[in-house]
């Protein structure tokens, strides 16, 4: 049973460029979240979505956008980067079956750095 | 001020040793969660605390949810060098709302 999966693990971008990160959730979830966490920080939330919509969103500016295809996987995009962008991002997923309680399961993350 | 507050911020311990992680909110707790996070990897759920005063266990780690103080308590007994890494709590304020996290303790356990 794969875990959710993220990628790639790293990546390097330039300040002003675009970036695609890429998520597939846990067999049998249907809710993806998008974290950022900065060195030193707890994650903060950035998007949740589902049925392919976004549900819920975080304190982030319009350039951070992203997608839900009917897979369930997603991809979070960041246009005109900023070096205040460099940091982890993990993405999690989850099944609203579950019950209004139900634990995050996380993938790995993808370390971008702007430079 | 933060929403959620972790304590303390770093804890280095000997092995063997007991130790304990606070969490308190500044908002009512609907639901709890703790994560432990290795460096620079994802996190991995440990255990998940309902509304109402709550306590679980599994293998040396326990965790409990004071409803009244709006806190919670990770509490490791007899600590290993695999307990080491970065614990996080979750909070989920209405049942409803994306999780908000603490910024974190980080655990060295020393020989």
């Amino acid at each position: 049973d794969a875990g959710v999966t993220q990628s790639p693990t790293h990546l390097i971008k330039t300040r002003g460029q675009q970036v695609t990160l890429r998520c597939s959730p846990k067999s049998g979830h249907d809710t993806v979240s998008w974290y950022q966490q900065a060195l030193g920080q707890g994650p903060q939330f950035i998007f949740q979505y589902y049925e392919e919509e976004e549900r819920q969103r975080g304190n982030f500016p319009d350039r951070f956008s992203g997608h839900q295809f009917p897979n369930y996987s997603s991809e979070l995009n960041v246009n005109a980067l900023l070096l205040g962008d460099s940091a982890l991002y993990l993405c999690a997923s989850s099944s609203l079956g579950e019950g209004r309680l139900r634990p995050l399961h996380f993938g790995n993350g993808t370390r971008l750095t702007v430079t | 001020s933060q929403e959620l507050e972790q304590s303390p911020q770093s804890l280095i311990v000997q092995e063997g040793k007991n130790l304990t992680i606070n969490c308190t909110s500044s908002k009512t707790l609907y639901g709890l969660y703790w994560y432990k996070q290795k460096y620079g990897e994802g996190l991995i759920f440990l255990m998940m605390l309902q509304k109402g005063g709550e306590e679980k266990s599994h293998e040396k780690i326990t965790a409990k949810l004071d409803e009244k103080k709006q806190q919670s308590s990770l509490h490791i007994t007899a600590s290993q060098p695999s307990h080491a890494g970065i614990y996080l709590c979750g909070a989920d304020h209405s049942g409803n709302t994306p999780l908000v996290f603490g910024k974190g303790t980080r655990l060295s356990v020393i020989a």
